[in-house]
């Protein structure tokens, strides 16, 4: 079956970008639409953006000056940049698939903890 | 964008019924049937539990329900177990941005 896996960098300096990848195995990336959603330690979970079969995106407003989300169809993977991170980015990110782009997640990576710390 | 509004806890013995109420407004839950119910365990990734207010994926059990009602989604658990402890987050799409919104979560404690 399809499985989502994160990977990528815990440990990220203020200011620096923080740069995580998604691989999905068992499935294409060709298809569908890829999500990736965080939450902080003890918080509820906030929406980051997404990026269609296409190549074409959405952000959350409140990110999108800092935030890209790319796909890499050769290597099966999609992925997250956020710049400028500060202590406030700091939480689990989850990748996922929304299946059929009805705004709905239907399968979700492990998570990822990122700490920003110097 | 507000995150939709969700009571921070909600409890109920075995065998209950539970309800949990998600209030956003009419640019998102009051305004599209996209809203979804999600399910996470301690340490665990959430789990979609209900999705477009009222349908459950392959698996969920039949004991959750969802229901929507103006601004206001609902999600229901019936015949309350222990395993159904957990948080419950609900998402709405926001059609003015082409994003999502949760909820701040709720906690259910089966007593």
């Amino acid at each position: 079956q399809v499985q989502l896996q994160e990977s990528g960098p815990i440990l990220v300096k203020p200011s620096e970008t923080l740069s995580l990848t998604c691989t999905v195995s068992g499935g294409s990336v060709s298809s569908s639409y890829w999500t990736w959603i965080r939450q902080p330690p003890g918080k509820g979970l906030e929406w980051i953006g997404c990026i269609y079969h296409s190549g074409s995106t959405n952000y959350n407003p409140s990110l999108k000056s800092r935030v890209t989300i790319s796909l890499d169809t050769s290597k099966n993977q999609f992925s997250l940049k956020l710049s400028s991170v500060t202590a406030a980015d700091m939480a689990v990110y989850y990748c996922a698939r929304d299946p059929w782009g009805y705004w709905r997640f239907d399968l979700w990576g492990r998570g990822t903890l990122v700490t920003v710390s110097s | 964008q507000s995150a939709l509004t969700q009571p921070p806890s909600a409890s109920g013995s075995p065998g209950q019924s539970v309800t949990i109420s998600c209030t956003g407004t009419s640019s998102d839950v009051g305004g599209y049937d996209y809203v979804s119910w999600y399910q996470q365990h301690p340490g665990k990734a959430p789990k979609l539990m209900i999705y477009e207010v009222t349908k459950r994926p392959s698996g969920v059990p039949d004991r959750f329900s969802g229901s929507k009602s103006g601004n206001t989604a609902s999600l229901t658990v019936s015949g309350l177990q222990a395993e159904d402890e957990a948080d419950y987050y609900c998402s709405s799409y926001v059609g003015s941005n082409n994003l999502v919104v949760f909820g701040g979560g709720t906690k259910l404690t089966v007593l």
